[in-house]
């Protein structure tokens, strides 16, 4: 079975602080995926990677960046963290060509910015 | 842009009801769709896969149909449980759409009374 871990599940962060959110998959997948989860909003892509040291934004990248050292992990780097980034962040993993392929999803980490 | 959209956004039904969920997409230029389960405060499960070229997908008592012309998707669940209780969410993967990978309805909360 595939699996995607998140460094934690609940954060608690003051703001203006650097956060990073790490994630790691067990499966060699080539594509990795941040998204954030917010209610009435539902999910929505910040960042992705397809390959090592590759990434590319996804609809609301601003305020984060991301970095991919090493295929199995993806890190998700808020710079200065702010109340606004409160939110549910879930980190996704998929194998091989980006579109045809199913994404799986770690557990997630509640991250609250005070 | 593609908009995804699931109703209701919450439904009530007694154990061993026969239900179906429904999801809507604006633009039919998909690749494929994902359904997914999310139970409170953890990530997302991957339910079924349909591609573009498929109708329908089966696991177990789960099947997921999808007409692409029409911009529908529906998930059917046989003889509902009160572990079926969770989030349903449904992604589609957009043909046309750079820099995305999965656009998300906002969901439909089950909940089913024993």
């Amino acid at each position: 079975d595939v699996k995607v871990t998140q460094s934690s599940r609940y954060l608690v962060k003051r703001t203006g602080e650097k956060v990073f959110l790490e994630c790691v998959q067990d499966m060699d997948h080539e594509n990795m995926f941040w998204y954030r989860q917010d209610p009435g909003l539902g999910l929505r892509l910040i960042y992705f990677s397809y390959d090592v040291k590759m990434k590319e934004k996804g609809d609301i990248p601003e305020g984060y960046s991301v970095s991919r050292e090493k295929k199995e992990r993806f890190s998700l780097i808020l710079e200065s963290a702010s109340t606004n980034q409160t939110s549910m962040y879930l980190c996704a993993s998929s194998r091989g060509r980006i579109k045809y392929n199913e994404q799986f999803f770690g557990p997630g980490t509640r991250l609250t910015v005070l | 842009k593609q908009e995804v959209t699931q109703i209701p956004a919450a439904l009530s039904v007694p154990e061993g009801e026969n239900l179906v969920l429904n999801c809507s997409f604006t633009d039919s230029a998909i690749y494929n769709l994902q359904w997914f389960r999310q139970d409170p405060g953890k990530g997302l499960t991957s339910l079924l896969l349909i591609q573009s070229s498929q109708r329908e997908q089966t696991s177990g008592r789960l099947n997921a149909s999808l007409d692409k012309s029409s911009g529908r998707s529906t998930l059917y669940i046989a003889a509902s449980q009160p572990g079926d209780s969770a989030t349903y969410l449904c992604a589609v993967r957009p043909l046309n759409q750079a820099g995305t990978a999965l656009i998300f309805g906002k969901g439909t909360t089950l909940s089913v009374s024993s």
